[in-house]
């Protein structure tokens, strides 16, 4: 069974500073991993994937995560955040030949303060 | 392309009631998945439909069910509704189903349907 650790539940960060939200994850087979993002009253947007290859990924609006296999950890960062970047943001797994089914972190609130 | 949509997007039900949501994925995918979203447990799986069959289910009680009409339409329904299941149920598409590829197929999710049970 696959499970996925946010170690923040609520991030405050002033505007311009960088931030990171960290993620680790537990699981017995190879998995995809994932970052997505929720503003207010919306569905889930997909931020950026791991799937193979670079352990070094680049997503939307600026953001970037790196997979790190030896610390099951696959944090998210960016270096200047906006004001629009607050929301919540969740990082999941998903088993490479199985279910199609994410495995979710709790979420990480990101605020933004100017 | 038009996105996964969702109807209704709020909902107010009383417990005891039933409740049909209805999601309509990217056109031509064939693939939908439900989540429930919930403060307490987060979002977690419900199930997975693909060609009108369920390839996967979460660990939901016998209340939640779902189904898929031929145009890969879906609507899940939750029987004697508990104060409990007041959640945002997010549905999700994808052009295939899990296991049929070994390539990566992204999931598209709707906005939600909000659903409160009073």
């Amino acid at each position: 069974a696959q499970s996925v650790t946010q170690l923040d539940s609520q991030v405050p960060v002033f505007e311009e500073a960088p931030v990171e939200l960290r993620c680790n994850y537990s699981s017995s087979v190879s998995v995809y991993l994932f970052w997505y993002v929720q503003y207010p009253n919306q569905g889930l947007q997909l931020l950026l994937k791991y799937l193979s290859g670079s352990t070094l990924v680049k997503g939307i609006n600026g953001f970037e995560a790196e997979f790190n296999k030896s610390q099951t950890s696959f944090h998210l960062r960016k270096p200047s955040v906006h004001i629009s970047d607050t929301a919540e943001y969740f990082c999941a797994v998903r088993d490479i030949q199985g279910a199609q089914k994410l495995v979710f972190g709790q979420g990480t609130r990101l605020t933004i303060n100017p | 392309k038009a996105g996964v949509t969702q109807t209704p997007r709020y909902l107010i039900k009383t417990r005891g009631q039933q409740v049909t949501l209805s999601c309509s994925p990217i056109s031509g995918h064939r693939s939908v998945s439900w989540y429930q979203q919930t403060p307490g447990q987060g979002l977690q799986f419900l199930f997975e439909y693909f060609s009108e069959t369920q390839r996967n289910k979460g660990n939901f009680p016998g209340r939640f069910s779902g189904r898929q009409f031929s145009n890969s339409r879906s609507e899940m329904n939750v029987s004697t509704l508990e104060l409990g299941d007041s959640a945002l149920y997010l549905c999700a598409s994808s052009p295939v189903a899990s296991g049929t590829s070994t390539f990566y197929n992204e999931q598209f999710f709707g906005p939600g349907t909000r659903l409160t049970v009073l």
